[in-house]
C-alpha cells in the first residue's frame, strides 16, 4: 500500500498563472482533504471531497477550486496565482464517517515568484 | 468560530526529561483530539489521539489528557530522546461525516543532547 500520494513534489509558479496538483488517496479511502501549510504554520483545511462533491470548505477564496475523480483522487487547482499562495500544500484521505484516522500524503511544495 | 490554540511554541528540553504542550479549543462539538508529529520537509504523522469520552490516554512514553470542561488538552513525551526532536500539531475534530481537522499553530521541539 503506498499510502497517499502527491503530485508533483515541488512546483515554481509565477503571479497569475494558475496551478494543478494531484492526490492519490490510500487504498480503501473514499474522503480526500486539502491542506494549506505555511512556512512556520499548522495546516488550514482548504476544502473536503466526497463522492465527486465538495462537502465542506474553509475559509479560502474561489480561485481555489478542486475535483474529485471516480477513482477517489482528487485534483486541487488554483488560479490566479499570488505570492501569498506559497505554501505545502498536503492532501489527506480517509474514510467518511466520524472520527476517521486522516493519512497525509508529503505535500507539494509550491512557491510563487 | 473554531480555534485551537497551542503553547509553547518553542521547547527545548534536556535528553530524558519530559515535555509538555498544551492546547485549548472553543468549539464545544469538538469530540476527537488527534495529535500530529512533522519532522522537517515531511507529512504530519498521527502519534496519539484521545476522544471526548476519555480523560487520559498513554501509548509508550507519549501520553494525552483531555478536560471537556475546560477545554483543555494536553501531549506529554516522558524520557524524551533525540529523535522526538520535530514540530508536534495539536488539533480537534468535530463528530460528523464531514469533520475537518483544525489544527494548532505547533511547537517545535528540541531535544538537547
Amino acid at each position: 500500500d503506498a499510502g497517499v500520494t502527491q503530485s508533483p513534489t515541488h512546483l515554481i509558479k509565477t503571479r497569475g498563472q494558475q496551478v494543478t496538483l494531484r492526490c492519490s488517496p490510500k487504498s480503501g479511502h473514499d474522503t480526500v482533504s486539502w491542506y494549506q501549510q505555511a512556512l512556520g504554520q499548522g495546516p488550514q483545511f482548504i476544502f473536503q471531497y466526497y463522492e465527486e462533491e465538495e462537502r465542506q470548505r474553509g475559509n479560502f477564496p474561489d480561485r481555489f477550486s478542486g475535483h474529485q475523480f471516480p477513482n477517489y483522487s482528487s485534483e486541487l487547482n488554483v488560479n490566479a496565482l499570488l505570492l501569498g499562495d506559497s505554501a505545502l500544500y498536503l492532501c489527506a484521505s480517509s474514510t467518511t464517517g466520524p472520527l476517521s484516522e486522516a493519512f497525509f500524503g508529503q505535500g507539494t511544495r509550491l512557491t510563487v515568484v | 468560530g473554531e480555534n485551537v490554540e497551542q503553547h509553547p511554541s518553542t521547547l527545548s528540553v534536556q535528553e530524558g526529561d519530559s515535555a509538555v504542550i498544551k492546547c485549548t479549543y472553543s468549539d464545544s462539538a469538538s469530540n476527537y483530539f488527534p495529535w500530529y508529529k512533522q519532522e522537517l520537509g515531511k507529512r504530519p504523522q498521527l502519534i496519539i489521539d484521545i476522544r471526548s469520552n476519555v480523560g487520559e490516554k498513554k501509548d509508550q512514553r507519549i501520553a494525552v489528557t483531555l478536560n471537556k470542561t475546560a477545554k483543555h488538552f494536553s501531549l506529554h513525551i516522558t524520557e524524551t530522546q533525540p529523535e522526538d526532536s520535530a514540530v508536534y500539531f495539536c488539533a480537534e475534530e468535530g463528530y460528523s461525516s464531514a469533520s475537518k481537522i483544525i489544527f494548532g499553530s505547533g511547537t517545535r521541539l528540541s531535544i538537547r543532547p
